[in-house]
């Protein structure tokens, strides 16, 4: 079956552009998880969203970042006014529940001119 | 501070031997996964442990999970150039939630 899709797989923007990646997850799964890996980094996680339960968006590394998750399906991550250091690949990945294994997209790779 | 400490940071082995690879907390560690990512491609799920003292196998890895749930090793027997690539271990550090954090990942390159 189809895996979790991100799009685009590539982003290249200049510094103070908004930019948006998009996360389709898994049919049925519950969770959804952003994460950020930066060049040598590990996974920084970013945010949460179980069902319909408010996110933990406690990784979200400034005001610059929200996301949101619509129907609790498609999930996008905007990122405004970007900076340089906001380049790295962004993770995306769903479960069916919490606390089973996370499905991981191939991610976003954005690179801030 | 990294919550979720990796080591070593990277390897290099010839084919055919064993490694193992470790991820430590100083906190209790709540579903621990391990994860495989090849270069520009995404994580792929290789086992999760659960509770304190157990071990997993697949083929030629074998997880651990030590007893206090703090430690966890990741053991490669007869390695061979496709077990190449980022080992990352991820866990909730909160019993019930839900909010997986990640290692800095291991970067191992098997020699043929």
């Amino acid at each position: 079956g189809a895996g979790v899709s991100q799009s685009p797989s590539n982003k290249v923007t200049e510094k103070g552009k908004d930019v948006e990646l998009r996360c389709d997850p898994i049919s049925g799964h519950t969770a959804l998880y952003w994460y950020r890996q930066s060049l040598g980094q590990g996974l920084e996680f970013l945010i949460y969203f179980q069902g319909n339960s408010a996110p933990d968006k406690s990784g979200l590394p400034s005001d610059r970042f929200s996301a949101e998750r619509t129907g609790g399906s498609v999930s996008t991550l905007t990122i405004q006014r970007t900076q340089q250091e906001d380049s790295a690949v962004y993770l995306c990945a769903s479960s069916p529940t919490g606390g089973s294994p996370l499905h991981f997209g191939n991610g976003t790779r954005l690179t801030v001119t | 501070s990294q919550e979720l400490e990796q080591s070593p940071q990277s390897l290099i082995v010839q084919e055919g031997k064993n490694l193992t690879i470790n991820c430590t907390s100083s906190k209790t560690l709540y579903g621990l996964y391990w994860y495989k990512q090849k270069y520009g491609e995404g994580l792929i799920f290789l086992m999760m442990l659960q509770k304190g003292g157990e071990e997993k196998s697949h083929e030629k890895i074998t997880a651990k999970l030590d007893e206090k749930k703090q430690q966890s090793s990741l053991h490669i027997t007869a390695s061979q150039p496709s077990h190449a690539g980022i080992y990352l271990c991820g866990a909730s550090r909160i019993s019930g939630t839900y909010k997986y954090i990640f290692g800095t990942g291991t970067r191992l390159k098997v020699l043929a």
